[in-house]
């Protein structure tokens, strides 16, 4: 079981440039999400997904995209990098709590994005 | 709508003092309260749920409702200890957003 997994772990982008983040997981989570941590601002939530073909916003879904064709993949893109999202993100994934809400979420390691 | 207060930054303790990491949250129904840890280049990983009721590593955390506290304890700090903590807010239901504190980051010296 290799859990949840992201890709890449570093990356560095010039102001405009598009992106994605890889993630999967290989427990049949129906839950999965995207988060960024930044110094002094915890962890914020993207986007999440509560299953294939359903996805929603987050706090702070602007400027990022996703999509959830399978059950095990949740990627994000940034359509048009900037500086205000260099950051680190990760991917969680659960199997989503019994009467409702996120359960206890797994998390990847986590993607370092520089954009310049 | 939910928040999570964890009003320290940054906790110090010495190796074998008590700890205590607060965590006030706003919410007007019943949520479902979190801590979880991230150890220096590690995953972040889930310590423990309220509803569980358990102690994991140590730490118990009970939640008070009448105060909207959840805070996290520790009778004897251990070096290992050292990580940054993040106490996090379920609303439940057809709300699946996790909402997380800012985070305390624990140095326990020895």
């Amino acid at each position: 079981n290799a859990g949840v997994t992201q890709t890449p772990k570093f990356q560095v982008l010039k102001t405009g440039q598009s992106m994605t983040l890889q993630c999967a997981q290989d427990m049949n989570h129906e839950y999965m999400s995207w988060y960024r941590q930044d110094p002094g601002m915890g962890l914020r939530l993207i986007h999440y997904s509560v299953g294939a073909g359903i996805t929603d916003q987050g706090e702070v879904p602007n400027g990022y995209n996703v999509s959830r064709s399978t059950t095990e993949d949740f990627p994000l893109r940034l359509l048009s990098a900037a500086p205000s999202q260099t950051s680190v993100y990760f991917c969680a994934s659960s199997y989503s709590g019994s009467g409702g809400g996120t359960g206890e979420l797994f998390f990847g390691e986590g993607s370092r994005l520089t954009v310049l | 709508a939910q928040r999570v207060t964890q009003p320290e930054k940054l906790l110090s303790v010495f190796k074998g003092a008590p700890v205590e990491l607060k965590c006030n949250y706003s919410y007007s129904g019943s949520p479902e309260l979190f801590w979880y840890v991230q150890y220096s280049r590690q995953r972040l990983q889930l310590l423990l749920r309220h509803i569980s009721r358990e102690s994991i590593k140590g730490f118990t955390a009970d939640l008070n409702k009448g105060e909207t506290s959840f805070h996290l304890k520790k009778p004897f700090a251990q070096e290992e200890d050292s990580a940054m903590y993040y106490c996090a807010l379920d609303s439940g239901g057809s709300n699946y957003k996790l909402t997380f504190g800012k985070g305390t980051l624990l140095t326990v010296n020895p």
